[in-house]
């Protein structure tokens, strides 16, 4: 299957300092979905985004789908310890849900 | 409370003894999947069933099967396990397709 590219793999950040996480697809995406796994949790549905453009924000977190629906983003403003984990992005195709290799994010205090 | 319960968490077992991962989920949902995943790979789905006795492939099927003959249960059965199928283990349900998945727990499987 056609996996979406989640960049970075690994992220470490001071807490206080932001954090971004990028999702590509060479394809048009119909929504994208993000999650997020607590060490040694399940992953954890965030938010799904189908609009063209679309700004969602939950708290500290921003989530973006790009204008021609090939990319996203999710960033953290002054992370915290709390935001320590996997943070994966997912596109629907044909019935199925495809994520990404996710990112990961420590967080030093 | 909605959730999506896998059964065992932990299995140890031994190469080429059949074994079955039992899932089961309690919202009505119609669509559940099975995912594995390993260190720098993510989540690789495994199997997926939009329905009862719908059943399709993923990315990587060879070793399982699965069988969806009620709607709230998807085990995943290994005919003959081998090492390359130690991982964690989880299963996902949603109502149709991308919607919000739920996910178990997860099984944490080693083949010795």
């Amino acid at each position: 299957g056609q996996q979406v590219m989640q960049i970075p793999q690994y992220q470490h950040v001071q807490e206080g300092e932001d954090f971004t996480t990028y999702c590509n697809s060479s394809t048009t995406l119909s929504n994208i979905q993000w999650y997020k796994q607590r060490p040694g949790g399940h992953p954890v549905f965030l938010i799904q985004l189908v609009k063209s453009g679309e700004v969602k924000k939950q708290k500290r977190l921003t989530f973006q789908f790009g204008e021609a629906k090939k990319n996203s983003s999710l960033h953290i403003t002054a992370t915290q310890t709390t935001d320590v984990g996997t943070y994966f992005c997912a596109k629907g195709s044909q019935g199925n849900l495809i994520f990404g290799k996710g990112t990961k994010l420590s967080v030093k205090p | 409370e909605a959730q999506v319960t896998q059964n065992p968490r932990y299995l140890i077992t031994v190469t080429g003894k059949k074994l079955t991962v039992t899932c089961s989920q309690n919202m009505n949902h119609e669509y559940m999947s099975w995912y594995r995943q390993d260190p720098g790979l993510g989540l690789r789905q495994i199997y997926y069933s939009m329905n009862v006795e719908v059943t399709d492939k993923g990315d990587v099927p060879e070793g399982y099967k699965v069988s969806r003959k009620e709607k709230r249960n998807f085990p995943l059965i290994l005919e003959s396990p081998s090492p390359n199928q130690t991982s964690l283990y989880f299963c996902a349900s949603s109502l149709p397709q991308w919607t919000e998945a739920f996910f178990g727990q997860g099984t944490r499987l080693t083949v010795v």
